[in-house]
């Protein structure tokens, strides 16, 4: 089955700065590639996702990229602000958005 | 719009009980996934119902089980309680129109203790 893995673990930079986060998937029929957020005692709430028929997708200070080759996507944060400080989930599936495949978060910490 | 909303918030239960988990999806979405989250962990895929039936399941046993109402909201039952079995269990809702999925919306789960 599909197996996700991610990394760092924990990430910590400083305001303004941008951060990377990296995830690699197995499953080569996986083509739903979302990131989510969670803050502490939160619900996971969905950032931004892509498709595997795109490479690269952005929204304002957020942006993936895929490289279906390599079989990995990473989440990029520009300009970071204190309160994109959470817990980063990657995931991939594939099923559309079914039956999602998390990896195991990286916690970001931005330092004012 | 009304989001996915979750009963109860918190629960505590002792070992070989049974729980039910309740979920009220998204409007305009007619389907319901559960996952676990324990810990430290990312969410765990249980289940997924889809016209009231299960569509697809992860790697829990038998008596891990749901149902969906014609409502769509949707039911999380678990018998025989572990003490592994403490998490968070989220419940997500998404349309599913032909083959196209809509991107997965959570609530904001039910924390269950087993002591």
């Amino acid at each position: 089955g599909e197996n996700v893995e991610q990394h760092p673990s924990t990430l910590s930079v400083q305001e303004g700065d941008s951060a990377v986060i990296k995830c690699t998937y197995s499953d080569s029929a996986s083509n739903y590639f979302p990131w989510y957020k969670q803050e502490l005692g939160k619900r996971p709430q969905l950032i931004i996702d892509i498709r595997s028929n795109v490479g690269e997708k952005k929204d304002q200070r957020i942006a993936v990229t895929l490289n279906k080759t390599a079989k990995h996507f990473s989440l990029h944060i520009t300009e970071t602000q204190p309160e994109d400080s959470a817990v980063y989930f990657c995931a991939a599936s594939s099923q559309g958005a079914q039956k999602l495949v998390f990896g195991q978060g990286t916690r970001l910490t931005i330092n004012p | 719009e009304t989001g996915v909303t979750q009963s109860p918030t918190h629960l505590i239960k002792t070992r070989g009980q049974q729980v039910t988990l309740r979920c009220s999806s998204q409007s305009g979405h007619n389907t319901v996934s559960w996952y676990q989250q324990a810990l430290g962990q990312g969410p765990q895929f249980i289940f997924q119902y889809y016209r009231e039936e299960e569509n697809g399941r992860g790697n829990f046993p038998p008596r891990f089980s749901g149902l969906q109402f014609p409502n769509y909201s949707s039911e999380l039952n678990v018998n025989a309680l572990e003490l592994d079995d403490s998490a968070l269990y989220l419940c997500a809702s998404s349309s599913r129109q032909g083959s196209y999925n809509s991107p997965l919306h959570f609530g904001n789960g039910t924390r269950l203790t087993v002591t």
